[in-house]
């Protein structure tokens, strides 16, 4: 199937500091990319898609000064968290489907963000 | 509301039994229905994927129904492998232009020797 890498895997930063994640489609070009949030024993709970060449949208309830989402290839979206709290603890996940309508979504191998 | 319900929460069996994993859903309509295995600490891995009008369909060990009449779906996983132990994930994507798919909350698989 197809390849979705996201990077990195795991990542420690100190509060007030900012945290880029990068979502790459490596074998098709996605036009659209998702983001997803998942605490420990929850299902994924999306946060924004991601669109190339335009802005994100956002899910109700997700500050997107807070987190910024940059689509700016078919096969790259970057997931910034900007002046990381602990509370931002979590495991993002990214995915992308070839094709227009998400007929079959790839996922990202997720980022375990640990801000202390 | 558009919502994705699976059962149980949670499961514990041993190595080489077989265990069903249940999935309702109340998306209507639909364009397809997913079940996607999660390792802990890693992101979901397609393991089947239906449409509408499929009944059935297999990937090795793992074969998953699908009936729209009653809105159920189930994984049936034969032959059991302690790498089976993960979180297993009904998702079924709505037939409509967001593009957004709604999640199970999942069903934790525990496989023990």
């Amino acid at each position: 199937g197809a390849v979705v890498s996201q990077h990195p895997s795991r990542v420690i930063c100190k509060s007030g500091t900012s945290v880029k994640i990068e979502c790459r489609s490596l074998d098709f070009q996605a036009t659209t990319m998702f983001w997803y949030r998942q605490f420990p024993k929850q299902s994924l709970m999306l946060m924004a898609t991601s669109n190339e060449g335009s802005k994100a949208t956002y899910e109700q309830g997700v500050e997107k000064d807070k987190f910024l989402i940059n689509h700016a290839s078919l096969t790259l979206s970057t997931l910034t968290v900007t002046s990381a709290h602990p509370e931002d603890s979590s495991f993002y996940i990214c995915s992308a489907s070839p094709g227009k309508w998400n007929t079959e979504a790839f996922f990202g191998q997720g980022t375990r963000l640990t801000v202390v | 509301k558009n919502q994705v319900e699976q059962s149980p929460q949670s499961l514990i069996i041993l190595e080489g039994k077989n265990c069903t994993l249940q999935c309702n859903y109340t998306v209507s309509p639909f364009s397809n229905l997913r079940w996607y295995k999660q390792d802990t600490g890693r992101g979901p891995v397609s393991l089947t994927i239906m449409t509408f009008s499929e009944n059935t369909k297999s990937n090795g060990r793992y074969t998953a129904t699908l009936d729209a009449d009653t809105k159920q779906s189930s994984l049936h996983i034969t032959a059991s492998q302690l790498s089976d132990s993960a979180s297993y994930i009904c998702v079924v994507r709505p037939m409509d232009s967001s593009y957004k798919l709604i999640f199970g909350s999942g069903t934790r698989l525990l496989v023990r020797p």
